[in-house]
């Protein structure tokens, strides 16, 4: 099993609005991710978490919360998000952080 | 910082041909990554390649890692009409204070196949 289920598919929010983004795997990695990326570009790194500490912020706004309650789930808490921060925001795990990374499918944000 | 510069930037072929795209870089890696990306969907994990030198074969995909750690490509034999969408390199480095790596992508491959 190398799924990675993210939650919601879809999200419409306004620049008011707070919202989740949800990522679960069951694969007993330990090392979780959050990427961003726009139509036609590669993914760009936001964070990395490895054991469920926060090892990597990639200077993401903070209207952007990452937060890793356990081994299995890893949250993307959004505030006061811009309509630039529309986008496909993916959700990786994988055993360590220098190992092959699994992807969700994404969760497609649109800010309004 | 570290970049990885993917060639070519979008093929056209014909059913039936075979695909080679490569990505380097002028710095290291420990890990290089190929993904395929279809539209609205994450990216899918085709082959992991750990030592310089690697030949690693997967169904009609076959990858190399470089001997130099800086560079590795794909080659895709007998394409078919799924083959379609985007097809990423990637790069693993590891971060000097500690154990933590960092996955950077390339620009990508846009492979379209005519039937």
């Amino acid at each position: 099993d190398t799924e990675v289920t993210q939650t919601p598919k879809h999200l419409v929010m306004g620049m008011t609005n707070k919202k989740s983004l949800k990522c679960e795997q069951h694969m007993g990695h330990r090392a979780m991710y959050w990427y961003k990326q726009k139509a036609k570009k590669p993914p760009e790194l936001m964070f990395v978490y490895s054991y469920e500490k926060l090892s990597i912020n990639e200077s993401v706004p903070s209207r952007f919360s990452p937060e890793c309650p356990n081994s299995s789930l890893l949250n993307l808490h959004l505030h006061a998000l811009q309509p630039e921060d529309s986008a496909l925001y993916l959700c990786a795990s994988s055993h360590r952080t220098n190992t092959e990374a699994f992807f969700g499918q994404g969760t497609r944000l649109t800010v309004v | 910082g570290q970049q990885l510069n993917q060639s070519p930037q979008s093929m056209f072929i014909q059913e039936g041909e075979d695909v080679s795209m490569n990505c380097t870089s002028s710095s290291i890696f420990n890990t290089w990554l190929w993904y395929k990306q279809d539209p609205g969907e994450g990216p899918v994990l085709l082959i992991a390649l750990y030592k310089a030198g690697e030949l690693t074969s997967n169904g009609r995909l076959t990858a190399q890692f470089g001997i130099t750690r800086k560079d590795s490509f794909l080659n895709i034999s007998a394409s078919i009409p799924s083959d379609v969408g985007i097809y990423f390199c990637a790069g693993q480095t590891r971060i000097p204070s500690g154990n933590t790596g960092k996955l950077i992508f390339g620009q990508g491959t846009t492979l379209q196949v005519k039937p």
